[in-house]
């Protein structure tokens, strides 16, 4: 049972446009959500993060937007840059102590330059 | 300051044979988790370590998965015997504290086959 779903495998977008990146999760107890980005051969690193006290949360050229009805957060890019292409996880928990965190299965950027 | 280092980066090995993946944390923290990535499921947790003690194993597959963490700065993820579903990409993340809202710093990542 998927929990957090990215329904988008890949996503090619051309450099300067905007890339929006779609996570969707079936649990109502998810209160803390993250994206995290994965270059080949590496881990993933920690991108941003949003509580769901809020709906949005913006870093630089990075937004996330959370919409907790529907049970839906993107992560916006804008511009997007040649450096942005990457596997985008976004991820689900419960904030408080330990709580496992939930991944999805990841979006595969591609920024055309 | 080093970050997580996992070792090896790469496994080839035959069906039934052991396997042992190895991790070094970050200094300084407490928190230690075992992912595998797959095409199909992502990164799926397999199991949790907070000061060297195994807080959340649910995600460890069967018994041939085993875990352990002999000092606070070393853990190892064993699979005997290996099969073909195996095949993965195993990292292991550390943070500096218990919260899940917490940033988890992950390593490189173990590439196995399991032939």
């Amino acid at each position: 049972d998927q929990q957090v779903k990215q329904n988008s495998p890949s996503l090619s977008v051309q450099e300067g446009r905007i890339s929006i990146l779609n996570c969707d999760y079936t649990n109502s107890m998810f209160d803390y959500f993250l994206w995290y980005k994965k270059y080949p051969a590496e881990g993933p690193t920690f991108l941003i993060s949003i509580s769901s006290i809020k709906d949005k949360n913006e870093d630089g050229r990075f937004t996330v937007f959370l919409n907790k009805s529907a049970k839906h957060l993107s992560l916006h890019i804008v511009p997007s840059q040649p450096g942005d292409s990457a596997v985008y996880f976004c991820a689900a928990t419960r904030s408080g102590g330990y709580q496992k965190v939930t991944f999805g299965t990841g979006t595969k950027l591609q920024v055309i330059p | 300051d080093a970050g997580v280092i996992q070792s090896p980066r790469h496994e080839v090995t035959e069906m039934g044979q052991e396997v042992t993946l190895r991790c070094k944390l970050i200094s300084g923290h407490n928190s230690l988790f075992w992912y595998r990535q797959t095409m199909m499921r992502g990164l799926e947790l397999l199991i949790y370590f907070n000061n060297n003690v195994p807080i959340d194993d649910s995600g460890m597959p069967e018994d041939r998965f085993s875990a352990k963490m002999p000092n606070a700065s070393f853990s190892t993820l064993k699979i005997q015997p290996s099969e073909p579903r195996d095949s993965a990409v195993y990292f292991c993340a550390s943070s500096p504290y218990e919260r899940s809202t917490d940033t988890q710093y992950f390593g490189p990542g173990t590439r196995l086959t399991v032939l």
